[in-house]
């Protein structure tokens, strides 16, 4: 699976929509976008997923760029539940499952 | 949403003991499930691939014979820690594959601390 690159940490104002980038530039045609985050001292919750299209669910959005060597996770308007270390991985979406977690970004929501 | 519980959500044990941690899919039926572990400020890991009916794939590093893995039904995973150290102590956390149509989505527990004595 490709590798992907994130910022250690961001902050953003609560209300406000917090933008989370990630890098995947050696990202091939068969692999897709997936984005999970982990509330402290619990397991990972599945946010979002996607190829090429962006897409958008309940709980965020996923902006692909059109060559996909990068792709933003938009949480609209954050709140302080929001907090939590957010993970970007790049997998293909075959039969062997495996998630390969990197350090993420830890976003804080401040009041 | 699919659901996946943990028994139990945290253990304290003596150095020495055996501990043995659950992992249920509880609205859905889960061939594979996965176990991971997480140190302090530190990433998942993953430990193993449970599937049902089979023996578990472990990865590089992770002890089989210290780690047990049973995945007996579809719905129930359990991970027994055997003769457990104080450098086993981290949080460990399951998941469980959900493949249904063009479903095909990992869910995960809320996870089991341990601390070893």
């Amino acid at each position: 699976d490709a590798k992907t690159t994130q910022p250690t940490s961001m902050d953003c104002a609560e209300g406000r929509a917090a933008n989370l980038p990630c890098n995947h530039s050696t990202i091939s045609g068969n692999e897709y976008v997936y984005w999970y985050r982990q509330i402290h001292s619990q397991g990972p919750q599945y946010i979002i997923h996607g190829l090429k299209n962006n897409e958008t669910n309940e709980m965020a959005s996923l902006i692909i760029t059109e060559d996909r060597k990068s792709s933003t996770l938009i949480l609209p308007h954050a709140t302080l539940r929001d907090t939590a270390v957010y993970y970007c991985i790049v997998r293909v979406a075959g039969s062997n499952y495996k998630l390969t977690f990197g350090k993420g970004t830890l976003l804080t929501v401040n009041p | 949403g699919a659901v996946v519980s943990q028994h139990p959500s945290w253990v304290i044990c003596k150095s020495g003991t055996s501990v043995k941690i659950e992992c249920r899919s509880l609205d859905f039926q889960a061939t594979t499930m996965f176990w991971y572990r997480q140190f302090p400020k530190q990433s998942l890991m993953l430990m193993a691939t449970s599937n049902e009916g089979s023996k578990a794939t472990y990865e590089q590093g992770v002890e089989k014979d210290k780690f047990l893995i049973n995945h007996a039904s579809l719905t129930l995973s359990t991970l027994t820690v055997t003769s457990a150290h104080p450098e086993d102590s981290s949080f460990y956390i399951c998941s469980a594959r959900i493949l249904a149509g063009v479903l095909n989505e990992q869910f995960f527990g809320p996870g089991t601390r341990l601390t070893v004595l």
